[in-house]
Formats: structure tokens, sequence, C-alpha cells
């Protein structure tokens, strides 16, 4: 099955950019996600990138996708203590019920 | 428009006891994802239902079960509890089987 790894810790210091990565095993995940989780909460969807694109931008976020190393990345521009969180990323592939696998979560912590 | 809903949001019971844990879905979603999320580890997908029927499995024991209704609302019922089945459980709802989940805020499980 497919497995997804992500670094646990990330500190950063209020308004530099943050890149939390994730690698991924399964090359046929369709769609790769990332969410965000703060405490005690349910997980609140960012953004997502189709396996056939390199790079989506949102706003602050962008998403690169390294399909020969099964990479997969987020940058948060001009982060803010709002960003401190979890954040998931998660692969869904082409079958088991559109399950989403996800990894086990990068702590981005926001320092002033 | 009315998010994802799950009722209760916090449950204590003990060690063989049988809990009914309740989602509601967001408007105009039929498909329905069942997460369990052990402290400090990502979700696992337990099952979703699409359009009242079981759409895909991960790998949890028969105790663990789920309903959807026609008006799409889910229920995961775990008999026999274990202490390891204290996690947060998160329901997902989508627009289709194959469309991006949408997270309630879970329901945090203790089993004493």
């Amino acid at each position: 099955g497919e497995d997804v790894e992500q670094s646990l810790f990330l500190s950063v210091r209020e308004g530099d950019s943050s890149v939390i990565n994730c690698t991924y095993t399964d090359s046929s995940s369709t769609y790769l996600y990332w969410y965000k989780q703060e405490p005690g909460a349910g997980l609140q969807l960012l953004t997502y990138i189709f396996s056939n694109m390199d790079m989506k931008q949102d706003q602050r976020l962008t998403v690169l996708l390294n399909k020969k190393d099964k990479h997969l990345s987020l940058r948060i521009a001009d982060t803010q203590t709002g960003d401190s969180a979890i954040y998931f990323c998660a692969g869904r592939g082409t079958g088991g019920g559109n399950k989403l696998t996800f990894g086990t979560g990068t702590q981005l912590k926001v320092e002033l | 428009e009315t998010g994802v809903t799950q009722s209760p949001t916090h449950l204590i019971k003990t060690r063989g006891q049988q809990v009914t844990l309740r989602c509601s879905s967001q408007s105009g979603h039929n498909t329905v994802s069942w997460y369990q999320q052990a402290l400090g580890q990502g979700p696992q997908f337990i099952f979703q239902y699409y359009r009242e029927e079981e759409n895909g499995r991960g790998n949890f024991p028969p105790r663990f079960s789920g309903l959807q209704f026609p008006n799409y609302s889910s229920e995961l019922n775990v008999n026999a509890l274990e202490l390891d089945d204290s996690a947060l459980y998160l329901c997902a709802s989508s627009p289709g089987a194959t469309n991006e989940q949408f997270f309630g805020p879970g329901t945090r499980l203790t089993v004493l």
C-alpha cells in the first residue's frame, strides 16, 4: 500500500517562507492534498494538485510536485503566527474506495 | 452552507462496550468517509459510503461497521471496544466518490 512520509517539525520566524516536504510511494496517486489541523480541530483542506501538474499556486501557498522523485512540497509565503498548526500531505490512489493516505504530519511553529 | 458536523464531540467508554458516532455531511455531498486518528499520527482510512453503499474499506476489523442514510448522513459503530480504539474519529464528506474530502471537527473517543 501507499506510504507517505513527512518531517515531524519545522520552526520559522514570522514573515519568512515555510517549506513543508512530503514523499510518497504510490506512483498511481492521482491527487495529492495538503490539509491543516489546528489543536483540537478537524482537518482543513488547503490545496491539492493533480498528478499531471508540476506546480500550483494559490495566494500564499505554492505546491510543487516532482513525480520522478515522488516528492511533494508546500511553500507558505510570509508565514504568520496563525499558520502554526500541523500540516498533513495525503495521496489519493485509484482504488480502495477513494481513500486518502496521510503522512504523519509536520508541526509548524511560527515564532515572532 | 453548513459544513460537516459530528456528534458527540467527546465520549468516554469502557473496554468491551459499544459506541455509535454520527456525521452529517455537507449539503449536496453524497459520499462520507471515516478516519481514525490516533494521538500524534495521521488519519487512517476506515471506510467510505457512497449513496448508502460501502465503497471501500481500510485495514480495520469487522467490529468497525457503518451506515449511510438516505439523507447521506452516516454512523460509525464500534463493538467490543479496546483501549487502542481511543482516538479522534473524523468524518469527511465529498460531492462524489472521487472528489476532494471536507472534514468535520471529529469525535474524541476515550476507552478506559
